[in-house]
C-alpha cells in the first residue's frame, strides 16, 4: 500500500464508449501525475498537475482529458479510444513536481480497448 | 535529447549469484537519479534516490550507486522474491518539468531458486 489508490483496477472499453479513471492519495502531497505504460516501452509522462495547476501536458491527444479537482484528487476522463491506447494507466503523486523528491505510484488501471 | 538507457533487458540469475544492473544517463543536469522495482502488474515501489556522484544507498540485498554518467543497482545473494522489473529514472534541473521524470525500460530479472 503506497498511499495512491487507482480505480478501476481493470478496464475494458468500446472505441465509443466514454469512462473515467481516479486516482486518490493520502499522502499530503500536492503534486499529481498520469502515465501511460506500453509493453516494451518506457513510462510515458502524460500529465502533471501541481497544486491543482495542469503543469504539463506531454502532447496527449484530445480523446485523454485530465480533471484535478484538488491536490488530493485526480481523475482521467476516457473518450473514442482506439485499440492502441490498450496499456496500464499509472498514477503517481510526488511532495511537489518542481522539487527533487521520489514518487509513489498506485497499482494501475489496466485498460483494454476493444 | 535527455536518454536513460538501462542494461540488461533481462537477465537470469541462480539464488545466490551476485550480479548489477546498469543505467546509464544522458541528461544536461541531474537533480536526481531513482530507482524502482515493479510486480507484474502492479505500479512501480520505490527503492532509492541518488543526487551526487559517488553517492551509494543500501537496502537489503540491493545496493544503489551513482556516477556522472550511470547508476549501478548491484544484488547480492539475490532471492526468488528478488524476482522484479527494475527500473531507473531521472529528474532534470531545467526547464518547465524539473520533478518530472524520464524512465528507462527496465531490466526484468528472474532469479531461480
Amino acid at each position: 500500500e503506497t498511499g495512491v489508490t487507482q480505480t478501476p483496477r481493470h478496464l475494458v472499453m468500446g472505441m465509443t464508449n466514454k469512462k473515467s479513471l481516479k486516482c486518490e492519495q493520502h499522502l499530503g502531497h500536492n503534486a499529481m501525475y498520469w502515465y501511460k505504460q506500453s509493453a516494451k516501452k518506457p513510462l510515458e509522462l502524460m500529465f502533471v498537475y501541481n497544486f491543482k495547476e495542469q503543469t504539463e501536458n506531454n502532447s496527449v491527444p484530445s480523446r485523454f482529458s485530465p480533471e484535478c479537482p484538488n491536490s488530493s484528487h485526480l481523475f482521467l476522463h476516457l473518450h473514442t479510444l482506439q485499440p492502441e491506447d490498450s496499456a496500464l494507466y499509472l498514477c503517481a503523486s510526488s511532495q511537489d513536481s518542481t522539487m527533487n523528491t521520489e514518487a509513489f505510484f498506485g497499482q494501475g488501471t489496466r485498460l483494454t480497448v476493444v | 535529447e535527455d536518454q536513460v538507457t538501462q542494461s540488461p533487458e533481462a537477465l537470469r540469475l541462480q539464488e545466490g549469484e551476485s550480479s548489477s544492473l546498469n543505467c546509464s544517463y544522458t541528461v544536461s543536469g541531474l537533480r536526481g537519479l531513482f530507482w524502482y522495482r515493479q510486480d507484474p502488474g502492479k505500479g512501480p515501489e520505490f527503492l532509492f534516490t541518488l543526487y551526487s556522484a559517488g553517492e551509494e544507498k543500501e537496502k537489503e540485498r540491493l545496493k544503489a550507486t551513482l556516477t556522472k554518467k550511470e547508476s549501478f543497482l548491484h544484488i547480492t545473494a539475490p532471492k526468488p522474491e528478488d524476482s522484479a522489473t527494475y527500473l531507473c529514472a531521472v529528474q532534470v534541473n531545467y526547464g518547465g518539468s524539473q520533478g518530472n521524470l524520464i524512465f528507462g525500460k527496465g531490466t526484468k530479472l528472474s532469479v531461480k531458486p
